[in-house]
């Protein structure tokens, strides 16, 4: 079974701090992807990145960065929280784009 | 706008009964997927049909897919309580690598 897991899965910050997500699958998939998701909106695609070092921004990139160092870790980070940011934050992966995408059990950030 | 959109937003039924949800997308795709989201939780596929595919089934789950009306469903016979969920329909996002999301339908199956 593909895993996918994220680094927490709540974390409470204070606004102005550097937050870091982190998110590893064990399925060897190329693609990952970062979304944030917000009652009535559903999700929002943030980052995707299609290999190790490559990155493509989403819907939604401001305010945040990600870095793909190696195949099985994709990363959020908060370059300054914002208590706009308090969301749910998603991450998932996909062997071939536009397939399947498995997700992690979501990481519910409070930025307070 | 948004691809891939969910109706209802919200559905309540008995136990037993059947659930349908239907889905809408704006331009053409080579596939269509549904995932559930349980409660705070990530989202799991159910299923994915491919735009030469009218139907497809698993376990209680059919999938309809009318690519000539842009739409889809879901139906989910004899529902149970654990069926309660958030359930989602995504679609390839045109020309680019990813998945678009509607915002959802909340099942809620009474016991």
């Amino acid at each position: 079974d593909v895993k996918v897991t994220q680094s927490s899965r709540y974390l409470v910050k204070r606004t102005g701090e550097k937050v870091f997500l982190e998110c590893v699958q064990d399925m060897d998939h190329e693609n990952m992807f970062w979304y944030r998701q917000d009652p009535g909106l559903g999700l929002r695609l943030i980052y995707f990145s299609y290999d190790v070092k490559m990155k493509e921004k989403g819907d939604i990139p401001e305010g945040y960065s990600v870095s793909r160092e190696k195949k099985e870790r994709f990363s959020l980070i908060l370059e300054s929280a914002s208590t706009n940011q308090t969301s749910m934050y998603l991450c998932a992966s996909t062997g071939t784009a536009q397939e399947t995408q498995y997700f992690g059990p979501g990481t519910r950030l409070l930025v307070l | 706008s948004q691809q891939g959109e969910e109706d209802p937003q919200a559905l309540s039924i008995q136990e037993g009964e059947n659930a349908t949800m239907n889905c809408s997308y704006k331009t053409s795709i080579n596939n269509l997927q549904w995932y559930r989201q349980n409660s705070g939780r990530g989202l799991v596929h159910l299923i994915l049909i491919r735009s030469n595919e009218r139907e497809k089934h698993s376990g209680r789950l059919r999938v309809t897919l009318d690519t000539s009306k842009k739409s889809s469903s879901l139906l989910i016979t004899a529902s149970r309580a654990a069926d309660t969920a958030s359930y989602f329909c995504a679609t390839p996002r045109y020309n680019n690598n990813d998945m678009r999301f509607g915002a959802g339908t909340r099942l809620t199956v009474k016991p």
